[in-house]
């Protein structure tokens, strides 16, 4: 089956530290690939997401690429801020056994601080 | 655009007592509708999935159960709640014909006590 191996957490950073962190998967097929972002207390936020492989996702200074020869997802910001901090989901997404729709497969998230 | 919402956002229920969570997507018509669980400090997990009215599929056995009663209406519910059902419930849709992203809701925190 699939599956989503993320970087064990926790993640403490210093506010303009460089952030990675590693997401790798195990699929079948032709997966889309997603970060999600989780704020303390509240659902889940996409944060960006790639259809294919070379392809790069990338929002509020965050990016991944789709390198499907490495299968990996990995999440990197330039310069984090405080407001950075959540807990951070890699996932996967592919057709249901049944082919009617799409299921999402997560890893186990990353919780990032950053630090003033 | 279109939104979701999902109630009670905060909620501590005695076990044994009944459960019943409430999710409406806005802005869209079949969408597919998920019900995913975020146990403390673990990953999340798929519970059910619905690709249309009364249509439920269940992911794992357990003592939860799920009804879509109209097209953008998503419930879960339980007839008597056990300790292990705490956790972070969270209720998403995606739309069968614009891909594969799937949209969350802003959680409902069910403690058992």
């Amino acid at each position: 089956g699939n599956s989503v191996t993320q970087m064990e957490g926790p993640v403490t950073l210093s506010e303009e530290a460089f952030l990675t962190i590693n997401c790798t998967y195990t699929a079948t097929g032709y997966p889309s690939l997603f970060w999600y972002v989780q704020y303390p207390g509240e659902g889940l936020q996409l944060l960006l997401k790639a259809t294919k492989a070379d392809d790069k996702g990338s929002n509020k200074g965050f990016e991944a690429t789709y390198r499907k020869e490495t299968t990996s997802f990995h999440l990197e910001k330039g310069s984090v801020q405080v407001s950075d901090s959540a807990v951070y989901f890699c996932a996967l997404s592919d057709l249901n056994s049944g082919g009617s729709n799409y299921k999402l497969t997560f890893g186990k998230g990353t919780l990032l601080t950053v630090n003033p | 655009s279109q939104t979701i919402h999902q109630w009670p956002a905060t909620l501590v229920q005695p076990v044994g007592s009944p459960l019943s969570l409430e999710c409406t997507v806005e802005g869209t018509s079949n969408p597919n509708l998920y019900w995913y669980r975020q146990a403390a400090g673990r990953g999340l997990q798929l519970l059910f999935y619905s690709v249309g009215i009364g249509q439920i599929s269940s992911e794992v056995p357990q003592n939860l159960s799920a009804s879509r009663p109209q097209d953008r209406q998503f419930i879960l519910s339980s007839k008597k709640l056990l300790l292990s059902d705490s956790g972070f419930y969270l209720c998403a849709w995606s739309d069968p014909a614009g891909g594969n992203t799937i949209y969350f809701g802003e959680g409902s925190w069910l403690t058992v006590v």
